[in-house]
């Protein structure tokens, strides 16, 4: 089965300096890979998403992914971050195995930024 | 483009009573989904729907949980006896016609709350 590891639970970051949020897969043929956010009471937002086109994935405000199939890594990353970052990051996985399009979730990681 | 959207935001609801969740999909999108979000569990799917028909509800909790979508527009998820463990967040997402690999998109959320 698919199935994603979020390597943090937390990760704090001053604001204006770079954001990595670590994601592992597993998957037992070429993935769908994405990454939602969830700001406090909101719902999931997608941030990007890699489907087999270019490895580098770049999403809204300012994330951005790269696809390492040697390291079965999905990390995302900002530059610089901003206040309005803090939310809870998840990355996701497709599982075609049930023959539709499952989603699998990591268990989230929060990002809180400091001013 | 209105989004996904879900109706009502907030239920405040007491043990045995029937709850009745509500959501609209993305216009043209042809597969819904409804979740559930708890902290000790994450992200649950309940209920995937594909052309208004439901294909896997293997992650219904129990006979208490009920899933309807009687046209493209409109799908319902129906808690008879609620119970204060059903307390959560419920999701609804959405996903367009088309290959495999698409991503889902979620509405606001409902926070029900069980006394």
């Amino acid at each position: 089965a698919q199935s994603v590891t979020q390597l943090d639970s937390h990760v704090s970051v001053s604001e204006g300096t770079p954001v990595l949020l670590r994601c592992n897969y597993s998957s037992s043929y070429s993935p769908s890979l994405f990454w939602y956010v969830q700001h406090p009471n909101k719902g999931l937002q997608l941030l990007l998403k890699y489907t087999s086109a270019a490895t580098l994935v770049k999403g809204i405000n300012g994330f951005e992914a790269e696809f390492k199939k040697s390291e079965t890594s999905f990390h995302l990353t900002k530059p610089s971050a901003h206040m309005s970052d803090a939310a809870e990051y998840f990355c996701v996985v497709s599982d075609l195995n049930t023959g539709f399009q499952k989603l699998v979730f990591g268990t989230g990681t929060r990002l809180l930024v400091s001013p | 483009d209105a989004g996904v959207i879900q109706s009502p935001r907030h239920e405040v609801t007491e043990m045995g009573q029937e709850v009745t969740l509500r959501c609209k999909p993305i216009s043209g999108h042809n597969s819904l989904f409804w979740y559930r979000q708890t902290m000790m569990r994450g992200l649950e799917l309940l209920i995937y729907f594909n052309n208004n028909v439901p294909i896997d509800d293997s992650g219904m909790p129990e006979d208490r949980f009920s899933a309807k979508m009687p046209n493209a527009s409109f799908s319902t998820l129906k808690i008879q006896p609620s119970e204060p463990r059903d307390s959560a967040v419920y999701f609804c997402a959405s996903s367009p016609k088309g290959v495999l690999r698409v991503e889902q998109y979620f509405g606001p959320g409902t926070r029900l709350t069980v006394t």
